[in-house]
C-alpha cells in the first residue's frame, strides 16, 4: 500500500504569512496527488489536483508543486478563512484515494 | 451543479449492518467518467477510503482491503443513487461517513488523474448498544 506522510502535523501562523505544507509518498506516484482543505463540521474541498493545478474557484494564493514522492502546498499570504486542516491524497494505485494524516493550520 | 445528499441512521448496534444512501443530482450514477465513492473519517483512522462503484459498459466495484469482507456498494439507476452496506459493525466503525464523486480533474490523452470534487454532507454513525 502507498503511505502518505504530511509534515508538519500542525502549524501556527499569522494572517499574511507564507505557509508551506509537505507531503511524501512511500513510492513514486508521478503527479497523481491532490490537496484538500477541510473546515470543522464540513466535508473536504479539493484545492489542487494533479500536484499543481488549481481547482476552479480556488484563490490563486494556493499553489502546489511536486512529482514522484515529494510534494508541497503553499499558501502565499494567509487569510482568516484559510485556517483549516489540509490533506494530501494520492490516486495512483490501490488502495485508491489514500490520504495523508492532515496538517492543522491554526492562528498564532 | 452536482449535489450529493446522504441519508441513513446515525446509530447502529454492534454486529448489525450499517446502511447509508447517497442520492445524486446533476449527474448520473451511470456516468462514463465518474466513480462513486464512500469514505469515512475518525480520529483514529483519519480519512479512509472504503470503496467505489462505477460504470464503464458494465458495473465495477473496488473495496479497501480493511473492509473487503464486510462491505457492499451498490448503484441504483432507477433512483440515481448509490448505497453503502457494512456488515457486522463494531465500535471501531464509528465515524463520519461521506459519499463523494471522483472525476478526472486532469485528463490528457492516456493520463487521467482523479480527484474527489463533490462530497455529501457527511453522516455521523455511532456503533453502540
Amino acid at each position: 500500500d502507498i503511505q502518505m506522510t504530511q509534515s508538519p502535523s500542525s502549524l501556527s501562523a499569522s494572517v499574511g504569512d507564507r505557509v508551506t505544507i509537505t507531503c511524501r509518498a512511500s513510492q513514486n506516484i508521478n503527479t497523481y496527488l491532490n490537496w484538500y482543505q477541510q473546515k470543522p463540521g464540513k466535508a473536504p474541498k479539493v484545492l489542487i489536483y494533479a500536484a499543481s493545478n488549481l481547482q476552479s474557484g480556488v484563490p490563486s494564493r494556493f499553489s502546489g508543486i511536486g512529482s514522484g514522492t515529494d510534494f508541497t502546498l503553499t499558501i502565499s499570504s494567509l487569510q482568516p478563512e484559510d485556517f483549516a486542516t489540509y490533506y494530501c491524497q494520492q490516486s495512483y494505485s490501490s488502495p485508491l484515494y489514500t490520504f495523508g494524516q492532515g496538517t492543522k493550520l491554526e492562528i498564532k | 451543479q452536482v449535489q450529493l445528499q446522504q441519508s441513513g441512521p446515525g446509530l447502529v448496534k454492534p454486529s448489525q449492518t450499517l446502511s447509508l444512501t447517497c442520492a445524486i443530482s446533476g449527474d448520473s450514477v451511470s456516468s462514463y467518467s465518474a466513480a462513486w465513492i464512500w469514505i469515512r473519517q475518525s480520529p483514529s483512522r483519519g480519512l479512509e477510503w472504503l470503496g467505489r462503484t462505477y460504470y464503464r459498459s458494465k458495473w465495477y466495484n473496488d473495496y479497501a482491503v480493511s473492509v473487503k469482507s464486510r462491505i457492499t456498494i451498490n448503484p441504483d439507476t432507477s433512483k440515481n443513487q448509490f448505497s453503502l452496506q457494512l456488515k457486522s459493525v463494531t465500535p471501531d466503525d464509528t465515524a463520519v461517513y461521506y459519499c463523494a464523486r471522483a472525476s478526472p480533474l486532469f485528463d490528457s490523452g492516456p493520463t487521467s488523474i482523479y480527484g474527489l470534487d463533490v462530497w455529501g454532507q457527511g453522516t455521523t454513525v455511532t456503533v453502540s448498544s
